[in-house]
């Protein structure tokens, strides 16, 4: 069982401060790892995905990758209280492979508040 | 390119009751996904189709459930004698096999009384 896991929360910063979201997985064969944004009565939005160790970058978030330590996390910088949702980790077992399915976390509620 | 739809948004039957729901993937999308999410929980993998082709199923998708792709376009999920237990948000996304990235539809919500 290929398992997924996040804080559930909730985690509650200022409005301007930086969001750290945490994910870790089990399965040492995951190649892609994909971060989902999922408002309240919404579907998830994709924000940001990452295949290779380090950090990516765009605009106001920062998605990091530690394969060695099966840890990826997600830094929202200058948080503000339209990023008030939940934070979906998702992961995928093996990049390019026919096994199309996404393990996903139960999500970290955030709350940004002004 | 008008994202993912999905068909009903919302759907409210009896149990013992079948339904359908339908999924349009983003046009030249050849692989789409089904998943199904609960309240406090992330979505959970029911099965996915690359073209027409059912590639893989979860154990979840007992034998009440199916999905078709008939002509590798929109797809179907059918629950049949519906159970409380089935009462879930029902997720469709939608993918190309050449690339990593899956985009999700509204949602279908069910609620079995």
């Amino acid at each position: 069982q290929k398992e997924v896991e996040q804080n559930s929360g909730p985690l509650s910063v200022p409005e301007g401060a930086i969001a750290s979201l945490n994910c870790t997985y089990s399965d040492r064969g995951s190649q892609s790892f994909f971060w989902y944004r999922q408002y309240s009565g919404k579907s998830p939005e994709l924000i940001m995905f990452i295949y290779s160790n380090g950090d990516k970058e765009d605009g106001r978030f920062t998605a990091q990758l530690n394969k060695a330590s099966q840890y990826v996390s997600l830094l929202i910088r200058d948080s503000q209280p339209s990023d008030s949702a939940t934070y979906l980790c998702a992961v995928k077992a093996d990049r390019g492979s026919t096994l199309g399915r996404l393990y996903f976390g139960r999500g970290t509620q955030l709350t940004v508040w002004p | 390119d008008t994202g993912v739809s999905q068909d009903p948004r919302h759907k409210i039957t009896k149990r013992g009751q079948n339904v359908t729901f339908r999924c349009d993937p983003i046009s030249e999308h050849n692989r789409l996904y089904w998943y199904r999410q609960t309240l406090g929980q992330g979505p959970e993998f029911l099965t996915y189709f690359q073209n027409e082709a059912q590639l893989e199923k979860s154990r979840l998708l007992s034998d009440r459930f199916s999905a078709e792709r008939p002509k590798g376009s929109f797809s179907t999920l059918e629950i049949q004698r519906t159970e409380q237990g089935d009462s879930a948000m029902y997720l469709c996304a939608s993918s190309l096999a050449i690339q990593e990235t899956q985009y999700f539809g509204p949602g279908t919500r069910l609620l079995v009384l």
